[in-house]
């Protein structure tokens, strides 16, 4: 298994350019969210998605978008970048059951906008 | 889900044990205390959970009072590899919404 994995590991958009942050994973997980994380900062959450079909903002959703047609994958698009998107984004994915299971990571995206 | 206090910083000797405290006491019966390290700014890393009775795996064991309104994480024998970002995360079992809400952590230095 590869987990779960994000492409690319770093970019550099001009402000005002569109983009779609790749996320996958191979582990048949339902639920799968983003999150980002500034300098120095704790993570927050963008968006999150419970299964195929199914998606919901988090706390920071601005200036983000999007779905989930497959349980493999959850891409995340910006729509037209702002320095302030300058960050670096954490794809995760878990088991949606009533249970608790551990949230598995990729590696981020290290973005930066110019 | 509940809010945590965690010291911002902490320093241990390698090879000694590493006693991260965690505050959570406006925590309800049906939360869960969860802990997961960020290593470098890599991904973070579950590393364990539990609800009231103390819990131990292969790399740390938590340690929850039993008011259950703060926890410890224990590294038996910290290394250099152990020097990271460690965070307490409260959550509510079972919902369908399983984000995890991080707060700024602990950074955990081992010393050579």
């Amino acid at each position: 298994n590869a987990g779960v994995t994000q492409t690319p590991k770093f970019q550099v958009l001009k402000t005002g350019q569109s983009m779609t942050l790749q996320c996958a994973q191979d582990m048949n997980h339902e639920y799968m969210s983003w999150y980002r994380q500034d300098p120095g900062m704790g993570l927050r959450l963008i968006h999150y998605s419970v299964g195929a079909g199914i998606t919901d903002q988090g706390e920071v959703p601005n200036g983000y978008n999007v779905s989930r047609s497959t349980t493999e994958d959850f891409p995340l698009r910006l729509l037209s970048a702002a320095p302030s998107q300058t960050s670096v984004y954490f794809c995760a994915s878990s088991y949606r059951t009533e249970g608790n299971t551990e949230a598995f990571f990729g590696q981020g995206t290290r973005l930066t906008v110019v | 889900d509940a809010k945590t206090t965690q010291p911002p910083s902490m320093d241990c000797a390698e090879g000694r044990a590493a006693n991260l405290p965690c505050n959570h006491s406006t925590i309800s019966g049906n939360e869960y205390v969860y802990w997961y390290r960020q290593i470098h700014s890599q991904g973070p890393q579950y590393i364990i959970h539990g609800l009231k009775n103390n819990e131990t795996n292969e790399m740390a064991s938590l340690i929850i009072t039993e008011d259950r309104k703060s926890s410890t994480l224990i590294l038996p024998h910290a290394t250099l590899r152990d020097t990271a970002v460690y965070y307490c995360i409260v959550r509510v079992a079972g919902t369908g919404r399983r984000a995890l809400t991080f707060g700024s952590g602990t950074r955990l230095q081992v010393q050579p």
